[in-house]
């Protein structure tokens, strides 16, 4: 069936560290991959999405690459800020899936000034 | 903004008890969902909803759970006799058309706690 792994949280980084958070997937065919972002209190929002293999989505200096060939979609942000700190959930949508995501497990990032 | 809106953002209820959760979807929206986020784990797909019927579920979605749009603007899952293992945090969404074209905007979620 589909999954997604996604590097388990907390991650603790001092303000303009650089982050990664890794996201691979399985999944048939060609799905749909995603990072949602839950602010302390908000609900889920999409952070930014790719839909084809080598696409790259990118939003507020966040960026990530779908990787077919390595089934990746990792998280990555060259100098985080303190207002960066939530949790960070990466999602597909398979080709025969209909109108279900599924979702990693989240990881929680934590920037200290 | 628009946002979807979830109602209570916590509910404590006693096991075997009826629990509804309730949300607001986005006015213009037309497919509506439910998630779950048991502590610790993965979020995971309850059932979506177009046009008045339930679209898709998961085996998650057992005959004592329900979803209903009651009047229009509600989106409501009704669980009937509530387990411990039901004890999670439950996300609305919805979307405006199905999300292979548009974006699903999440609740911020209604935290269950049975005991």
């Amino acid at each position: 069936g589909n999954s997604v792994t996604q590097m388990e949280g907390p991650v603790t980084l001092s303000e303009e560290a650089f982050l990664t958070i890794n996201c691979t997937y399985t999944a048939t065919g060609y799905p749909s991959l995603f990072w949602y972002v839950q602010y302390p209190g908000e609900g889920l929002q999409l952070l930014l999405k790719a839909t084809k293999a080598d696409d790259k989505g990118s939003n507020k200096g966040f960026e990530a690459t779908y990787r077919k060939e390595t089934t990746s979609f990792h998280l990555e942000k060259g100098s985080v800020q303190v207002s960066d700190s939530a949790v960070y959930f990466c999602a597909l949508r398979a080709d025969n899936a209909g109108n279900m995501l599924t979702f990693g497990g989240g990881t929680r990032l934590m920037v200290k000034p | 903004e628009p946002e979807v809106t979830q109602t209570p953002s916590h509910q404590v209820t006693q096991m075997g008890q009826e629990v509804i959760l309730r949300c607001v979807p986005i006015s213009n929206h037309l497919y509506f969902y439910w998630y779950r986020q048991i502590l610790g784990q993965k979020v995971e797909f309850l059932v979506s909803f177009y046009n008045n019927e339930i679209s898709e579920k998961s085996e998650i979605f057992d005959d004592q759970f329900s979803v209903e749009r009651p009047d229009g603007s509600n989106f409501t899952l009704k669980i009937r006799s509530t387990k411990l293992e039901d004890s999670a945090m439950y996300f609305c969404a919805s979307s405006e058309q199905g999300i292979r074209n548009t974006e699903a905007f999440f609740g911020q979620g209604t935290r269950l706690t049975v005991v």
